[in-house]
């Protein structure tokens, strides 16, 4: 049973990067049919997506943070990673990591990881 | 980008109704639109895929229909498991620009 597990700093500073890993157990990362995504929460708030990677390092991100967003894939360990940069109080969120099934035709996320929550204060 | 919006934002049911939420996009969409079910912290679930098709796992009370802008998540006889708040999310665009309806929360009578 494919099992993704997020990990990293729960609060980080103002203008500081956030940094978060997610590590895939029970399934290859590098698995064709799939890409892996972060989607992130704000307290109360609905799902916004961050960006998605491929095994191969082809990456989609949200144009709305786009300038600030970096994600990246280690397949010898299994896991790839987040960086968001210049954060404000605005980045505080659960950050969920996913499993992007994409189809000739369709796409869905699951399963997700548990999520775990970043703070931006100083 | 492509906005959903759902309605109702929240809904009052009682165990044994049937329930329906209504997720509308901004563009036509074909049949990208999933639906994920989250209970208070924790993650999302997938329910529905492709509008239409149950994910492996989910009782068989929960369908989704529709395709082009207009959708709808029924849950046939509500369950007590089932009082949590659902999404909609699109991923149509080519490259993907992926968004999520606001959410419903469906809370017991």
């Amino acid at each position: 049973q494919l099992q993704l597990q997020e990990s990293g700093p729960g609060l980080v500073k103002p203008s500081e990067t956030l940094s978060l890993t997610c590590t895939v157990s029970g399934g290859s990362i590098s698995s064709s049919s799939y890409y892996w995504g972060w989607i992130r929460q704000p307290p109360g708030k609905g799902l916004e997506w961050i960006g998605s990677i491929y095994y191969s390092g082809s990456t989609y991100y949200n144009p709305s943070l786009k300038s600030r967003v970096t994600i990246s894939v280690d397949t010898s360990k299994n896991q790839f990673s987040l960086k968001l940069s210049s954060v404000t109080a605005a980045d505080t969120a659960v950050y969920y990591c996913a499993r992007w099934t994409v189809t000739i035709q369709y796409n869905w996320f699951d399963p997700w990881g548990q999520g775990t929550l970043v703070t931006v204060s100083s | 980008d492509i906005q959903m919006t759902q309605s109702p934002s929240s809904l009052s049911a009682s165990v044994g109704d049937r329930v329906t939420i209504t997720c509308r996009a901004s563009q036509s969409i074909s049949s990208y639109l999933n639906w994920y079910q989250q209970k208070p912290g924790k993650a999302p679930k997938l329910l529905i895929y492709a509008a239409s098709s149950l994910q492996s796992g989910v009782p068989s009370r929960f369908s989704g229909s529709g395709s082009g802008t207009d959708f709808t998540l029924t849950i046939s006889s509500l369950q007590p498991e089932d009082f949590a708040t659902y999404y909609c999310q699109q991923s149509y665009s080519t490259p993907p620009r992926i968004t999520f309806g606001q959410g419903t929360r469906l809370e017991i009578k």
